[in-house]
């Protein structure tokens, strides 16, 4: 059974660190993409990025790009979404997903991981 | 990229039928037959309910469909019953990323 599991939810200030993980299993974790999705408060899906385990490359949207890094390792089947400085508008639901098995689309997607970025 | 546009909301009574629109351009919806849409329980995962336009995953119920002409991709629901209440999201490759792109969103409300 193919299931992504997410890192529980996240209580931080603004300006720290924040890495929040995406562990697959149930399939090849090095031959689909994944991807993180972002859903602020009240408001709809946004794609952040996608990264292929098999060779980590990596896309991200031009409205997160340097804003946030995504990885993967692939010894331990998990990918990664990170913050070097948090700020009170990234308070959001992040969701992964994992590409396929039907065409263009993602079928498996994690449980989500709600940061919550406070003074 | 922009986002895909959806009406906000629509509504409907048990049994009836309700269309989603989504229009984009021919950079996306328009220009490629991979049209999908997502049904999303706030706070729960999202849940694929079509792919390429119009076919639905293995466990989608029937009464689920899409459609497609021009830029503009539908989701049509037909019986509704109250668990259909949610929103609902179509996304399209897009030539200039490779991520896609999602629409704004269309709240399903059951009355």
């Amino acid at each position: 059974e193919v299931q992504l599991v997410q890192s529980g939810a996240e209580v931080k200030k603004p300006g720290e660190s924040l890495k929040i993980s995406c562990k697959g299993s149930g399939y090849s974790f090095t031959s689909h993409w994944i991807g993180w999705v972002r859903q602020m408060p009240g408001k709809g899906l946004e794609w952040m990025g996608i990264i292929y385990p098999g060779d980590s490359d990596t896309r991200y949207s031009p409205s997160f790009q340097g804003q946030v890094t995504i990885s993967a390792d692939k010894s331990i089947t998990t990918a990664y979404l990170q913050w070097g400085s948090l700020k009170a508008s990234d308070t959001a639901m992040y969701y992964c997903a994992r590409h396929g098995p039907y065409s263009s689309s993602w079928f498996y997607w994690g449980q989500g991981t709600l940061v919550t970025v406070s003074s | 990229q922009s986002a895909l546009t959806q009406p906000a909301s629509v509504s409907g009574s048990p049994g009836q039928s309700i269309t989603i629109s989504c229009t984009g351009t021919s950079s996306d919806v328009g220009g490629y037959n991979f049209v999908s849409w997502y049904q999303h329980h706030p706070g729960k995962a999202p849940k694929l309910m079509i792919y390429e336009v119009s076919n639905r995953p293995s466990g989608v119920s029937n009464r689920f469909s899409g459609s497609k002409s021009g830029n503009t991709a539908s989701l049509t629901i037909s019986g509704l019953q109250a668990e259909d209440e949610a929103d609902y999201y179509c996304s399209s490759y897009t030539y200039s990323s490779t991520l896609g792109v999602f629409g704004g969103g269309t709240k399903l409300t059951v009355l």
